[in-house]
Formats: structure tokens, C-alpha cells, sequence
């Protein structure tokens, strides 16, 4: 069973920094792009950030580039959202995503995500 | 960046009828369109991918048709479990924009 779990997320400063986990299971985490999808508080969904199987290509939203950074770690099956001068626009929920596809590049169609971990910036 | 409106934001529908969103790109997409359901307080749910693909456990009920600019999301008889709010996503090009939002709501 494919199975997400986020972490990592809190209350933060506005000009602060988080940083996000999320733990794979149940699937050959290192074949699969993977990206971040943050919801604020009652709107929509937007796409934050991708990274390919083997890390070596990223993509960002306009929102966050140069803010935020994605990696992952293949050999503990882990995925992480470094966030640095956290605005107040940046509180949400935070989902990871499993790209439907592996073996490939970043197709960003979304079969399995986590249950959310929510950052609030706030002073 | 490639800007994906829905229509309408909100529906009031019964048990039973045809429901139909529509989604729209700012520019050519081909089919590279997705299809999700979120309930209040849970994760998103692919339906349908590349505008038309089922995704696997996904009631036949639902449909996807469209390509290029406009796209359309079908539930034919709707069901209590179906109300959620959906959402389109392209995912053509970065960054792979999500549209705002249907909420269906029961009447």
C-alpha cells in the first residue's frame, strides 16, 4: 500500500525558515517524480514545487523560487521542502504528490498524496 | 504561465442528475489535463488523466473529454459520495497550474 506521511510542518515567524519531510512507502520511491501542493486556508490548490526521480532536475512555482528548495533522499525513501523567508502567504497545507508514472521525467499527474502537514506564518 | 479557469465555481445538484464542469486554458494544452475530487478536510483524488483516462478504482460514472483549450469533466448520475469540490490541472508546462475550483453542492 502506497502510503505518504508529511511532517515537519508549525507556527513560524514571518522571515523564518521550515522545513518539510515526507516519508514513502509501499512503492519503488526512487523511479517516481515527486512534488509539493499547498492549499491556504479554504481556497484552491496550487503546485509549489517538482523533482525528478533522481533529483537532479527541480522546478518551482514563481510564488517560491529562490525561497523554497526540494530535494529528496532516495536511500531513506524521503522527500523534503526546505522553506526559507517564510511569508504570510505561504500558510497552508502542504501535500506531497506521487507522479502516476516512474521511469521518467516530471509528468506531475498526481495518484497518491499525503494527508498534509500545515505551516502557519504568523508573529 | 498557462492559466486554467473553471466554470461554473459552484453547482447545486440532486442525486441522480448529469452533472458537467467545464475547464478552460490560456493557451493550448493538448491533452494534458487531470481531473481531481477533494472532500472537505482530505487529500485530492485523481479521476482522470490526459483529459480522458479513467484512473484505476475510479467509478465509470465519471468522464473526461476535450483537448487543446477546452476540456470538460461528466458525472452522469450523481451520487451522495460525489459531492466534493473538483479540480482541473494542467500539466503541460511549468508550473503546472491547478483551475480554481467546482464546489457541488447537494440541492
Amino acid at each position: 500500500e502506497v502510503q505518504l506521511l508529511e511532517s515537519g510542518g508549525g507556527l513560524v515567524q514571518p522571515g523564518g525558515s521550515l522545513r518539510l519531510s515526507c516519508a514513502a512507502s509501499g512503492f519503488a520511491f526512487s523511479s517516481y517524480a515527486m512534488s509539493w501542493v499547498r492549499q491556504a486556508p479554504g481556497k484552491g490548490l496550487e503546485w509549489v514545487s517538482a523533482v525528478s526521480s533522481g533529483g537532479g532536475s527541480t522546478y518551482y512555482a514563481d510564488s517560491v523560487k529562490g525561497r523554497f528548495t526540494i530535494s529528496r533522499d532516495n536511500s531513506k525513501n524521503t522527500l523534503y521542502l526546505q522553506m526559507n523567508s517564510l511569508r504570510a502567504e505561504d500558510t497552508a497545507v502542504y501535500y506531497c504528490a506521487k507522479d502516476q508514472a516512474g521511469h521518467g521525467g516530471v509528468i506531475v499527474i498526481f495518484d497518491y498524496w499525503g494527508q498534509g502537514t500545515m505551516v502557519t506564518v504568523s508573529s | 504561465d498557462i492559466q486554467m479557469t473553471q466554470s461554473p465555481s459552484s453547482l447545486s445538484a440532486s442525486v441522480g442528475d448529469r452533472v458537467t464542469i467545464t475547464c478552460r486554458a490560456s493557451q493550448r494544452i493538448s491533452s494534458y489535463l487531470n481531473w481531481y475530487q477533494q472532500k472537505p478536510g482530505k487529500a485530492p483524488k485523481l479521476l482522470i488523466y490526459a483529459a480522458s483516462n479513467l484512473q484505476s478504482g475510479v467509478p465509470s460514472s465519471f468522464s473526461g473529454s476535450g483537448s487543446g483549450t477546452d476540456f470538460t469533466l461528466t458525472i452522469s448520475s450523481l451520487q451522495p459520495e460525489d459531492f466534493a469540490t473538483y479540480y482541473c490541472q494542467q500539466s503541460y508546462s511549468t508550473p503546472f497550474t491547478f483551475g480554481g475550483g467546482t464546489k457541488v453542492e447537494i440541492k
